[in-house]
């Protein structure tokens, strides 16, 4: 099975910084790539997927990149209710797997 | 409004058993693979299983294949997870998930439901 290695696994920042998140694959897995945003007791939600495609709806300061085995989710200016979680998630061959999660806090 | 709704989580002892359902609205389920995920207290996101469109093959994590079966019934929009010889460590939010594409691969979950608490516990 593929593992997910995602770093770090907390962030501090303020309102206003750029973060970046990262996520690396055990193999290549093709771009088949998302990242989630999770609040506690809420449902979680598509940001990016195919690592760089940004969902309907979602601000365009949330971006995505990568291919292979590494890839990155950059939030370009913090805004308040960014403050969560955060999952990638990686498909290949019939094999789901999310990374462990980075919990994004405020400074 | 694409709407997932789950239901029948609750309190089971150790080695029970346990029905979830996923009801599924606004959009053509059949259509849809749909995928179960949980989250135990304090973790993160654990992938469970996933169910194909008609003919419903499935896959299941380890963790819990031969106890968990996932199944579907298109006729009434409707999820479910049949959860047996459960462990304290199923304990978790079960969330219904519907894959991105209604054909070819999209591999990522587009809809999520609120979820619905399983406790295992003696």
């Amino acid at each position: 099975d593929i593992q997910m290695t995602q770093s770090p696994s907390t962030l501090s920042a303020s309102v206003g910084d750029r973060v970046t998140i990262t996520c690396r694959a055990s193999q290549s897995i093709n771009n088949w790539l998302a990242w989630y945003q999770h609040n506690p007791g809420e449902a979680p939600k598509l940001l990016i997927y195919k690592a760089s495609s940004l969902e309907s709806g979602v601000p365009s300061r949330f971006s995505g990149s990568g291919s292979g085995t590494e890839f990155t989710l950059t939030i370009s200016s913090l805004q308040p209710d960014d403050f969560a979680t955060y999952y990638c998630q990686q498909y290949h061959s019939y094999s789901y797997t999310f990374g462990q999660g980075t919990k994004l806090e405020i400074k | 409004e694409v709407q997932l709704v789950e239901s029948g989580g609750g309190l089971v002892q150790p080695g029970g058993s346990l029905r979830l359902s996923c009801a599924a609205s606004g959009f053509t389920f059949s259509n849809y693979i749909m995928h179960w995920v949980r989250q135990a207290p304090g973790k993160g996101l654990e992938y469970v299983s996933v169910i194909l469109r008609e003919g419903g093959g499935t896959l299941h994590a380890d963790s819990v294949k031969d106890r968990f079966t996932t199944s579907r019934d298109n006729s009434k929009d409707t999820l479910y997870l049949q959860m047996g010889s459960l462990r304290l460590e199923d304990t978790a939010v079960y969330y219904c998930a519907r894959e991105g594409g209604s054909s070819g691969l999209a591999p990522f979950f587009d809809f999520w439901g609120q979820g619905t608490r399983v406790t295992v516990s003696s």
